[in-house]
């Protein structure tokens, strides 16, 4: 247990439908990072908060997805009308501070049907 | 743009062998490397971390160099044991002044008893 948590951990939903997953990091690190992983390949970033402000999104971070840290702690990311396309690990990471050891939380494994 | 490779993809060796797994990376302005293994169906396990201004770190039996200059590093095992087998990745972080970081495909270990 890397002291990141992530809810849910398994997500099985039908395509157009909108899915929320949460990630709790470890209560002192600031910065907060979301992956997305697809089989046999290594994590993709997707996007990267600082406290509660998104500092980067990638182009993968297309208009259905979204991503908050309202009060620089929990993160929540959304994505709207779900496709097959998204059915994936999403990865949540932390760390103290840049440039510092990233801590991975388990996961939310997403199946778009 | 940063592309990191890792090879080989997949290695099935016997208990107790000392074996090496390589990454090696495009642009050579990182910040830091970090190595992580995963299980099956996992999140990621933090195994070590390399500052671009370091050469090396050990943890018990394992220990991962850099070589910026050169874009590789490797992560050594020493006395594989079965319970060392799954997927090994690695990160780098700090290309272009990002935070993000950029992982390879992973390398499958089997260590068989």
């Amino acid at each position: 247990d890397t002291g990141v948590s992530q809810d849910p951990r398994h997500k099985i939903t039908k395509r157009g439908q909108n899915v929320t997953f949460r990630c709790d990091p470890i209560s002192e690190h600031n910065r907060l990072y979301w992956y997305r992983q697809t089989l046999g390949q290594g994590p993709e970033f997707l996007t990267y908060f600082q406290n509660e402000a998104q500092l980067e999104k990638s182009r993968l971070l297309s208009d259905r997805f979204s991503a908050e840290r309202p009060k620089g702690s929990f993160s929540t990311l959304e994505i709207q009308r779900t496709e097959q396309g998204d059915s994936a690990m999403y990865l949540c990471a932390s760390s103290l501070s840049s440039y510092n050891e990233q801590f991975f939380g388990p996961g939310t494994r997403l199946t778009v049907l | 743009k940063q592309e990191v490779t890792q090879i080989p993809a997949a290695l099935s060796v016997p208990e107790g062998e000392n074996l090496v797994l390589n990454c090696s990376f495009t642009d050579s302005a990182i910040y830091n490397l970090q190595w992580f293994r995963q299980d099956p169906g996992k999140g990621l396990t933090s195994l070590l971390l390399i500052q671009s201004s370091q050469r090396e770190q050990t943890s018990g039996r394992l220990n991962a160099s850099l070589d910026k200059s050169s874009g590789r590093s490797t992560l050594y095992i020493a006395a594989s044991q079965p319970g060392d087998s799954a997927t090994y990745l690695c990160a780098v972080g700090g290309t272009s002044g990002t935070y993000k970081y950029i992982f390879g495909t992973g390398t499958r270990l089997k260590v068989l008893a």
